[in-house]
């Protein structure tokens, strides 16, 4: 199965570091997607893991764990603009490519 | 890099009228186009899937359909609309070149 699980919500600092985790179920898996949804906007492309290990992009960073069935968001340096919902997505290894998502993490940075 | 354009961006509908929703891909030929829904406050749930033009595969039964006329257009459509259709449609594109999808602004459909 693809079951994608991922805490509802979230809250942290400005300026802080924050981490949003996600486990997901093996089977049939194919990489591992970060989006981030401000509300009522269309979900942005952060992130995207195929082989174990950290991908790191300016302030956010990504880390896969195939084995473990885990992935992770890392996100430095907090600022207000980053308080949004952010979607764990898996990709099943078939040809159709879609994507399983995750209910979401909420996260809201305060001052 | 490929651009996701929708229509319209706010519909409000009543229970048992018809649906046409419109995405269009710009930038890449020949892309896998995905529909997704969001109801409020969860995630996405995929609805339908095209890799080529005619080619439709359904993920869920339901109340929708959806045609791909031509290699960047991709329809969702609805003869007769019901309350639990409401909710945030989104049409994605798969970049071949990086397998990344990305997203379509969106429609937010209200069924009343």
């Amino acid at each position: 199965g693809q079951n994608i699980d991922q805490p509802t919500e979230m809250t942290a600092t400005e300026g802080a570091i924050v981490q949003i985790n996600c486990t997901y179920q093996t089977s049939g898996f194919n990489g591992l997607f970060w989006y981030q949804q401000h509300a009522g906007e269309a979900p942005t492309f952060l992130s995207y893991n195929v082989l174990d290990g950290l991908e790191e992009k300016g302030r956010f960073s990504s880390f896969l764990s195939r084995s473990k069935g885990y992935s992770y968001l890392l996100l430095k340096e907090l600022q207000m603009k980053d308080s949004a919902s952010y979607l764990c997505a898996g990709r099943l290894d078939t040809g159709r490519r879609a994507l399983t998502f995750g209910s979401g993490t909420r996260l809201q940075v305060q001052p | 890099s490929q651009t996701i354009h929708q229509w319209p961006a706010t519909l409000v509908q009543p229970v048992g009228s018809p649906l046409s929703l419109e995405c269009t891909v710009e930038g890449t030929s020949n892309p896998n186009l995905y529909w997704y829904r969001q109801a409020a406050g969860r995630g996405l749930q995929l609805l339908f899937y095209s890799v080529g033009i005619g080619q439709i595969s359904s993920e869920v039964p339901q109340n929708l359909s959806a045609s791909r006329p031509q290699d960047r257009q991709f329809i969702l459509s609805s003869k007769k609309l019901l309350l639990s259709d409401s909710g945030f449609y989104l049409c994605a594109g798969r970049d071949r070149g990086t397998d990344t999808q990305y997203f379509g602004p969106g429609t937010r459909l209200t069924v009343l």
